[in-house]
């Protein structure tokens, strides 16, 4: 399976909009029946899918982040990206991209990118 | 929104085995995952698709569900299953496409 890694800011301010990237390592994005996805953990809690987006080029979000998320895909740099808006200390968690051959779960992860929002 | 309600903890003797129910409404009509996560790795998919696993994760995982509970049992509990496990339901019905349960903690005591 190919290696996920994501990058991004360590800290971010309330308000501030935050911006993650997941670096897909073979690169495969054209051609396949593929699925992406962000998906975090706040500590000490359980999981929660954030947005996802499917080869077809339809993307899904979570209802409660609609207003404030943006997946996107961009192939010529092998990875895929999450904006977030307006960020709160509700934000602060660990982001995890995560890619699957399948539709219904998420097979492949990354290691997960700690983001703390602070003042 | 869909709820998947976990035991948050479960606690097993080693060689004994681990039931870890995962309730939601209706559960038994939707496409149930399980996830193992160890402390600071990324979730690792121990059963798809209600009761398959996937390749190289020990026959000790299955999955079964009925109408409203879906439960993961790990049988012959070793101490290397000390971990979380989270279920996931896809429900492509609702907006909320992919819901995650409470998590539950497995102590192998």
């Amino acid at each position: 399976q190919p290696q996920l890694q994501e990058s991004g800011p360590g800290l971010k301010k309330p308000s501030e909009t935050l911006s993650l990237n997941c670096t897909v390592s073979d690169g495969s994005f054209t051609g396949t029946t593929y699925y992406w996805a962000w998906i975090r953990q706040s500590a000490g809690q359980g999981l929660e899918w954030i947005a996802s987006m499917y080869y077809t080029g339809n993307k899904y979000y979570n209802p409660s982040l609609k207003s404030r998320v943006t997946i996107s895909l961009d192939v010529s740099k092998n990875h895929f990206s999450l904006m977030l808006t307006s960020v709160t200390a509700a934000d602060t968690a660990i982001y995890y991209c995560a890619t699957s051959g399948s539709v219904a779960n998420w097979g492949n992860w990354g290691q997960g990118a700690l983001v703390t929002v602070a003042s | 929104s869909y709820v998947l309600t976990q035991p948050p903890s479960v606690s097993v003797a080693p060689g004994e085995t681990a039931r870890i129910t995962c309730g939601g409404n209706n559960i038994g009509g939707k496409s149930v995952h399980w996830y193992q996560q160890k402390p600071g790795q990324a979730p690792v998919v121990v059963i798809h698709y209600d009761s398959d696993r996937p390749s190289g994760i020990p026959e000790r995982f299955s999955g079964s569900k009925s109408a409203n509970t879906a439960t993961l049992t790990i049988s012959r509990v070793e101490a290397g299953d000390e971990a979380d496990y989270h279920c996931q339901v896809w429900d492509s019905t609702s907006d909320h496409l992919y819901v995650f349960g409470t998590g539950t903690k497995v102590t192998v005591l």
